[in-house]
């Protein structure tokens, strides 16, 4: 149990353009997401935690109205990279916090990566 | 806020010996989660083993241990008889309330 998906695995955009990355909790309902960028061989940052039915909260030096954040439900949160630029290009990781479930465990997805050409 | 760090950004060891990769943290809260999470290639993070603050016995999660020193905020993870699975990066990471903190990661080759 507790599996967390992403959507895409991988994605090749232009420069310019938006991208949205979908994260779903497959088996419980998640409370709280997380999102997390990742670069090569670094630590994972959190960018922003979201609860279901409210607004995101950001990490100090994170863009808000380049990542926008969405939590329309228990299931799934998206997160949507806006005028997309190289230096976005990272591995995008969300993970999830459920109904029922310890308050300190929370869940992986299998991460995303964006490449921003 | 809290603070971890992992003074060991690589290490190796050989297949079918025992490692320790090191983790120190810093907070003023009284209730915490330590963890260690292990990041293979494929990038999928995977739960290692987790430890709570208020309990002074070792976590154990079959071949892997920690050595919890509440009062030196030391969280050290040994491994045992290291397999070639086991090679990946190594997270370690603390909790309370509604945010994780990691440490930079220590990269663990095991050889064979």
């Amino acid at each position: 149990g507790a599996v967390v998906s992403q959507h895409p695995s991988r994605v090749i955009c232009k420069s310019g353009t938006s991208v949205k990355i979908e994260c779903r909790s497959l088996d419980f309902q998640a409370t709280t997401m997380f999102w997390y960028r990742q670069f090569p061989k670094q630590s994972l940052m959190l960018m922003a935690t979201s609860n279901e039915g409210s607004k995101a909260t950001y990490e100090q030096g994170v863009e808000k109205d380049k990542f926008l954040i969405n939590h329309a439900s228990l299931t799934l949160s998206t997160l949507t990279v806006t005028s997309a630029h190289p230096e976005d290009s990272s591995f995008y990781i969300c993970s999830a916090r459920g109904v029922g479930h310890p308050f300190y465990e929370q869940y992986f997805g299998p991460g995303t990566r964006l490449t921003v050409t | 806020a809290q603070t971890v760090t992992q003074s060991q950004p690589e290490m190796s060891v050989q297949e079918a010996e025992t490692v320790t990769l090191s983790c120190t943290y810093d907070t003023s809260e009284n209730n915490y989660y330590l963890f260690w999470y292990k990041q293979p290639p494929s990038r999928q993070m995977i739960l290692v083993i987790r430890q709570e603050a208020y309990k002074q016995q070792n976590a154990t999660e079959n071949r892997f241990s920690v050595n919890f020193q509440k009062a030196a905020k030391s969280f050290s993870l040994k491994i045992s008889d290291s397999q070639l699975g086991d090679t990946a990066m190594y997270f370690c990471a603390s909790s309370s309330g509604n945010q994780f903190y990691f440490g930079t990661g220590t990269s663990l080759t095991v050889i064979p």
